[in-house]
């Protein structure tokens, strides 16, 4: 059974922090993937990654990094957090090749003050 | 890069009717098209999928349909259950080696009992 796991499931922060969001698949996956979910806005694409140090900018990278030193995990980070950047933050992973399912998260609420 | 558009946004129908959810991708190289069905307070979950070679797929109560000319496909729910209530998200293939999902925006379908 997969297993996603993200550190936290809500996080309030204050403006100009830099916040951590951690997550974690059990599954050997070799790729993993950070969206963010709004009302009305979908499942957005922040970043991917397909292996260990490589990342590929997804539809709205701004404000955002990431970081992947070992596969089993997947790091996104807000530089300097702004109100702006307050949402639900989704983990997914997926093995190789086309047409694999994504396995999510449980979700980070973050609010950002 | 890849666009995908979801409509409606909103659908409420009777318990027992059928329900349709279209979406149009502007990649005509695109070539897997999977719906995922997020419940309320829980992680998005893959329900159906179908690849550009065949037309239309089912399963149970579920179905896809695929129209590579006009560049849509599309969601169709028999007999509709009130645990089919939830957010229904389309989605195709982006990035590199088509390893990540663009989404739509979603649909959030209510089953009146």
């Amino acid at each position: 059974d997969v297993k996603v796991t993200q550190s936290s499931r809500y996080l309030v922060k204050r403006t100009g922090e830099k916040v951590f969001l951690e997550c974690v698949q059990d599954m050997d996956h070799e790729n993993m993937f950070w969206y963010r979910q709004d009302p009305g806005l979908g499942l957005r694409l922040i970043y991917f990654s397909y292996d260990v140090k490589m990342k590929e900018k997804g539809d709205i990278p701004e404000g955002y990094s990431v970081s992947r030193e070992k596969k089993e995990r997947f790091s996104l980070i807000l530089e300097s957090a702004s109100t702006n950047q307050t949402s639900m933050y989704l983990c997914a992973s997926s093995s190789m090749g086309l047409g694999e399912t994504q396995y999510f998260g449980p979700g980070t609420r973050l609010l950002v003050l | 890069g890849e666009n995908v558009e979801q409509h409606p946004s909103t659908l409420s129908v009777q318990e027992g009717d059928s329900a349709v959810i279209k979406c149009t991708y502007s990649d005509s190289a695109s070539n897997y098209f999977p719906w995922y069905k997020q419940e309320l307070g829980k992680r998005p979950q893959l329900i159906i999928d179908i690849r550009s070679n065949v037309g239309e797929k089912k399963d149970q109560r579920i179905a896809v349909t695929l129209n590579k000319t006009a560049k849509h496909f599309s969601l169709h729910i028999t007999e509709t259950q009130p645990e089919d209530s939830a957010v229904y998200f389309c989605a195709a293939p982006k990035g590199t080696g088509r390893r990540a999902l663009t989404f739509g925006s979603g649909t959030r379908l209510q089953v009146q009992p």
